[in-house]
């Protein structure tokens, strides 16, 4: 069984930069994986960030940006607002079947 | 504007059966693979089911295989999931999830629970 994982929790202060990484138990992520992102916040559905590892959807702020760092998919966030405290998943592709990661609870303080 | 539209949650009993429906409008439904993604409550996401542009393949987690079973009719631009043999453990908000390799689109979430 394939599991992705991500931290579970991050801490990063307003104006700073953080990233969060995304992990394959089968091996270095590569963009055949697709890595998507997502946030989520209490009571909302996911929203989509980034997809096939670094495009940005047109309503993704832009201090938001994806990458493959040291085998895993990453999201970079700089610039960090308050706002961006929530949830984040990665999704990885894996020829048919997807996994999620387990997800970051990212605090901004 | 793309809407996602889930529809069809409830109360059902251990080994009962439920049919969820989605109903897509603001693009085109017959060109996009479509998923169901589930949350347990205070849980991560969970990749449940794909199904390409077609409905030519379909693509299932372990944990719902030979139980579950995806569908799409291109015609209406409505996706189904069948789920028979339900256990405590599918009880969850289930989302219908727009898109392949760039999924963009969620859903509401329609909230599927599994109890006596």
């Amino acid at each position: 069984q394939t599991v992705v994982t991500q931290e579970p929790s991050l801490t990063v202060s307003p104006g700073g930069t953080v990233t969060l990484t995304c992990a394959s138990s089968t091996g270095a992520v590569t963009n055949g994986h697709s890595p998507n992102w997502f946030q989520q916040k209490p009571g909302q559905p996911p929203r989509a960030l980034i997809y096939s590892t670094s495009n940005t959807h047109s309503w993704t702020p832009a201090r938001f940006s994806g990458s493959l760092l040291g085998g895993k998919a990453a999201l970079t966030l700089s610039g960090v607002q308050p706002e961006d405290e929530a949830d984040y998943y990665c999704l990885l592709h894996y020829g048919g079947p997807r996994v999620f990661g387990g997800g970051t609870k990212l605090t901004v303080l | 504007e793309v809407q996602l539209l889930e529809s069809g949650g409830g109360l059902v009993q251990p080994g009962g059966s439920l049919r969820l429906s989605c109903a897509a409008s603001g693009f085109t439904f017959s060109d996009y693979a479509m998923n169901w993604v589930r949350q347990a409550p205070g849980k991560g996401l969970e990749w449940v089911s794909s199904i390409i542009y077609n409905g030519g393949s379909t693509y299932y987690a372990d944990s719902v295989m030979g139980r579950f079973t995806i569908s799409r009719n291109n015609f209406k631009s409505t996706m189904s999931l069948q789920m028979n043999s339900l256990r405590a453990e599918d009880t969850a908000v289930y989302y219908c999830v727009k898109g392949d390799q760039g999924v963009d689109f969620w859903g509401q979430g329609t909230l599927v629970t599994v109890s006596s």
